[in-house]
């Protein structure tokens, strides 16, 4: 069984940067492809970004484009969310979870609230 | 358009059966993801593909698809289902990997 566990997150001012990181454990010999899923607290879900397996295609959602980096490093079974440019609206529980296309294991979530 | 529309807000007699919809042009194309979502816990995986339920996942949960819209089934509905329910589809224009719909809130009365 896949377990995602997220680490980073807290407390970021507007033009900030914050990290966040997803380690899994439990995963075959492959690097599956990995995405990132908001949950703004009273509204929906909004993917933010996903990643090939190799690392060699990235995917951004519009809102972070040019802000936010995802990244992985499989030697570590790592995977990571660099937020640059912090706005208010960024703030939302941030999830890890092991896919592209539908998401099958999710992190535990990291609470980013950006506020001055 | 590139969106998905659900219905706010659903409810349902413990132990009847709901459906739960999601519109797009995308499902012409794409079969939806339907994901459950519970207050301070991640999402869970219910179905995905045609209609594919992950492993320890009930059967009452079915998916199916026709032209725009796609539905999730609850068949017996529990207690425990109340909850946020979310479609997810591949973006068809490419801009961008999946997306959401807005979801709907099921209450189980």
């Amino acid at each position: 069984e896949v377990q995602l566990s997220q680490s980073g997150g807290g407390l970021g001012q507007p033009g900030g940067s914050l990290r966040l990181s997803c380690t899994a454990s439990g995963l075959s010999s492959s690097s599956p492809g990995m995405s990132w899923v908001r949950h703004v607290p009273g509204k929906g879900l909004e993917w933010v970004s996903a990643i090939s397996g190799t690392g060699f295609m990235t995917y951004y959602a519009d809102s972070v484009k040019g802000r936010f980096t995802i990244s992985r490093d499989n030697s570590r079974n790592t995977l990571y969310l660099q937020m640059n440019s912090l706005r208010v609206e960024d703030t939302a529980v941030y999830y890890c979870a092991k896919g592209i296309w539908e998401f099958d294991s999710w992190g535990q979530g990291s609470l980013v609230t950006v506020s001055s | 358009s590139s969106e998905l529309t659900q219905d706010p807000a659903v409810s349902v007699t413990l132990g009847q059966t709901v459906r739960i919809t999601c519109r797009g042009d995308s499902l012409r194309a794409y079969s939806p993801s339907w994901y459950q979502r519970k207050p301070g816990l991640a999402p869970v995986l219910l179905i995905y593909g045609k209609n594919n339920r992950p492993s320890g996942i009930p059967d009452r949960f079915s998916g199916s698809s026709s032209g725009d819209t796609a539905s999730l089934t609850i068949s017996g509905a529990q207690a425990e289902d109340e909850a946020d329910y979310f479609c997810c589809s591949r973006d068809s224009t490419g801009n961008r990997a999946v997306f959401f719909g807005g979801g709907t809130k099921l209450s189980v009365l």
